[in-house]
């Protein structure tokens, strides 16, 4: 079935230091692909998208490239900040009569100054 | 804009009763919500997909008998959880989605109810 699959946390940094989070995922057609961000004691925020193959998402520093070939949807970013430390989530939208957003499981970020 | 409220934040309730949980959008109009369950360090789990006006759409293994929602207006969805037992303590999302938008639209989300039945 269709699923979303990120790698597991936590994911220690140092402040400044360059930032991957993994995440591929598995549909059919094609889908819509979103990160968001759950920053603590908050709830979800839209932190980027892409609609379609080849195109990149960006927004505050981070990036992430819609990559058909390889299913994924890996989000990046050069130089954390302490204020990065969230929860991510990388999503995708089901359409054509579904029409449901799909999580990965999360990723926790944690900087430390 | 696009600001989803989710009322109460917490909830604490015995076993036996009945909670409900409001999602409003407060400055737009949202024709899909979405419900979904959180547990403790695993992602979001949709529940339903309430659509204003006619019956929620269930995911497979949810019980709808349990998990009533009700969507009576563009800006307003409850989710009632009926007989609430301890398993069904959780952390409940609800999102919505912009009136007339596709999948170019993104969902809002509120910002949780923590549900915890003693």
């Amino acid at each position: 079935g269709d699923s979303v699959t990120q790698m597991e946390g936590p994911v220690t940094l140092s402040e400044e230091a360059f930032l991957t989070i993994n995440c591929t995922y598995t549909a059919t057609g094609y889908p819509s692909l979103f990160w968001y961000v759950q920053y603590p004691g908050e709830g979800l925020q839209l932190l980027l998208k892409a609609t379609k193959a080849d195109d990149k998402g960006s927004n505050k520093g981070f990036e992430a490239t819609y990559r058909k070939e390889t299913t994924s949807f890996h989000l990046e970013k050069g130089s954390v900040q302490v204020s990065d430390s969230a929860v991510y989530f990388c999503a995708l939208w089901l359409s054509g009569g579904y029409n449901k957003l799909i999580f990965g499981a999360g990723t926790r970020l944690a900087v430390h100054p | 804009g696009a600001v989803v409220s989710q009322h109460p934040s917490r909830v604490i309730c015995k076993s036996g009763t009945s909670v409900k949980i409001e999602c409003r959008s407060l400055d737009f109009q949202a024709t899909t919500m979405f419900w979904y369950r959180q547990f403790p360090k695993q992602s979001l789990m949709l529940m339903a997909t309430s659509n204003e006006g006619s019956k929620a759409t269930y995911e497979q293994g949810v019980e709808k008998d349990k998990f009533l929602i009700n969507h009576a207006s563009l800006t307003l969805s409850t989710l009632t959880v009926t007989s609430a037992h301890p398993e069904d303590s959780s952390f409940y999302i609800c999102s919505a989605q912009l009136h007339g938008r596709g999948q170019d639209s993104p969902l809002h989300f509120g910002n949780g109810t923590r549900l915890t039945v003693t």
